[in-house]
């Protein structure tokens, strides 16, 4: 069955560390691979994908996340993060095996805090 | 600008009253999904859409309904509220070429059922 794994409910960081945030699938074929935020209150926003190619990919606000085949994971790292970072983060993958619309399966989500 | 949107954003409604939440988009995107949204749990599709009258089932629809008979809105109908129903909801598109399969939320809708 294909899922999503965010093994972390919960991360604090301080303002300025770097940043990494788990992710690990099941899936039965090459997966679409996706990133979302969500800040309080507000809808989710796209920080990066990745559907072939370079396995190292760059989104928005900084972050990159690298695609692992080998271990089935997509890591979203930041070098330095910043207190507006601080949101919940979702791992996706894509869309189903029989498309369902392009349904996205996602993770339970990673809370981040950021210390002052 | 391309967007998804949706109304209302905020719902407080009561056990049985039949309620709507509307979705639109902008950018004639051939797919669209209703999903909810709950604590531990994700975001689970409720329903989806693949083109104008043509709509299926997702992994939670009980309780829901929908329709799609102009492209750009995909409107969730809940004819029958129930407390396990209070969610936060989010519609989402698109393009559905098989090239791009990113998709586009909405800002969604917090319902509350008393």
């Amino acid at each position: 069955a294909q899922s999503v794994t965010q093994p972390d409910i919960h991360i604090t960081v301080s303002e300025g560390a770097s940043l990494e945030l788990r992710c690990n699938y099941s899936y039965g074929a090459t997966p679409y691979l996706f990133w979302y935020v969500q800040s309080p209150g507000q809808g989710l926003q796209l920080l990066l994908k990745y559907f072939s190619g370079d396995t190292l990919v760059q989104g928005i606000k900084g972050f990159e996340a690298e695609f692992k085949r080998s271990q089935s994971s997509f890591n979203l790292r930041k070098p330095s993060v910043h207190w507006s970072d601080a949101a919940e983060y979702f791992c996706a993958v894509g869309p189903s095996y029989y498309n369902q619309g392009g349904k996205l399966i996602f993770g339970q989500g990673t809370e981040l805090s950021v210390k002052p | 600008e391309a967007q998804v949107t949706q109304n209302p954003r905020y719902l407080i409604t009561v056990t049985g009253k039949k309620l709507t939440v509307t979705c639109s988009q902008n950018m004639n995107h051939e797919y669209m999904s209703w999903y909810r949204q709950d604590p531990g749990l994700g975001l689970r599709q409720i329903y989806y859409s693949m083109n104008v009258e043509v709509t299926d089932k997702g992994d939670v629809p009980e309780g829901y309904k929908v329709s799609r008979k102009e492209k750009r809105n995909f409107p969730l109908i809940l004819e029958s509220p129930s407390p396990n129903q209070t969610s936060l909801y989010f519609c989402a598109s698109s393009l559905g070429s098989g090239s791009d399969e990113t998709q586009y939320f909405g800002p969604g809708t917090r319902l509350l059922v008393l």
